[in-house]
């Protein structure tokens, strides 16, 4: 198994709803990590997960709230999003957080705030 | 600062035909280069990746370069196929010990039949 599975593919949530994202890998994939990317904007890194400890918080909002119940699998909880939250978000995984490794990206989850 | 930047920002070809697309960067330290692909709405694939003593490297029809010394890559696509239509970016990693990877804002590549 070479993927990583996002899922859902799209969701659509209200400002004051609490939904998550998931996001798997079965590659042996060590270091796992959440982009989000708007329109024609390159991702931009919001967490980073290395031996399933937070890494990296690139000083995102408490209204995400990452989670990595084991290897294998890492979770964005969302809570009282804004609008300007709506964006693809990205999960990615590498064999650990060494800047060698490519990084394999899931298919994302575009998210709408309404 | 770190900044990669991409040209063009977008291109239309004619199906069958070669283009170049460009990255220059001002990373450091340097770890490696990468060069990916996105469809619309969906995650980016890496196409291919070099380290700072590798000149080219090919992925089928795509050929990567790198000029270490000019901080410059290009990404050489042959006999363009309609399925090449996307989003190209070129991203480079910093050697700092993690993966710090500054992206840019990529080339959106349309092959027109």
């Amino acid at each position: 198994d070479t993927e990583v599975t996002q899922t859902p593919k799209h969701l659509v949530m209200g400002m004051t709803n609490k939904k998550s994202l998931k996001c798997e890998q079965h590659m042996g994939h060590r270091a796992m990590y959440w982009y989000k990317q708007k329109a024609k904007k390159p991702p931009e890194l919001m967490f980073v997960y290395s031996y399933e400890k937070l890494s990296i918080n690139e000083s995102v909002p408490s209204r995400f709230s990452p989670e990595c119940p084991n290897s294998s699998l890492l979770n964005l909880h969302l809570h009282a999003l804004q609008p300007e939250d709506s964006a693809l978000y990205l999960c990615a995984s590498s064999q650990d957080e060494s800047g060698a490794n490519v990084l394999t990206f899931g298919a994302g989850s575009r998210l709408t705030v309404l | 600062k770190n900044q990669v930047e991409q040209s063009p920002q977008s291109l239309i070809i004619l199906e069958g035909k070669n283009c170049t697309l460009q990255c220059n960067y001002t990373v450091s330290p340097f770890s490696n280069l990468r060069w990916y692909k996105q469809d619309t709405g969906r995650g980016p694939v890496s196409l291919t990746i070099m380290t700072f003593s590798e000149n080219t490297k090919s992925n089928g029809r795509y050929t990567a370069t790198l000029d270490a010394d000019t901080k410059q890559s290009s990404l050489h696509i042959t006999a363009s196929q309609l399925s090449d239509s996307a989003s190209y970016i070129c991203v480079v990693s910093r050697n700092t010990g993690f993966q710090k990877l500054v992206f840019g804002t990529g080339t959106r590549l349309l092959v027109s039949p």
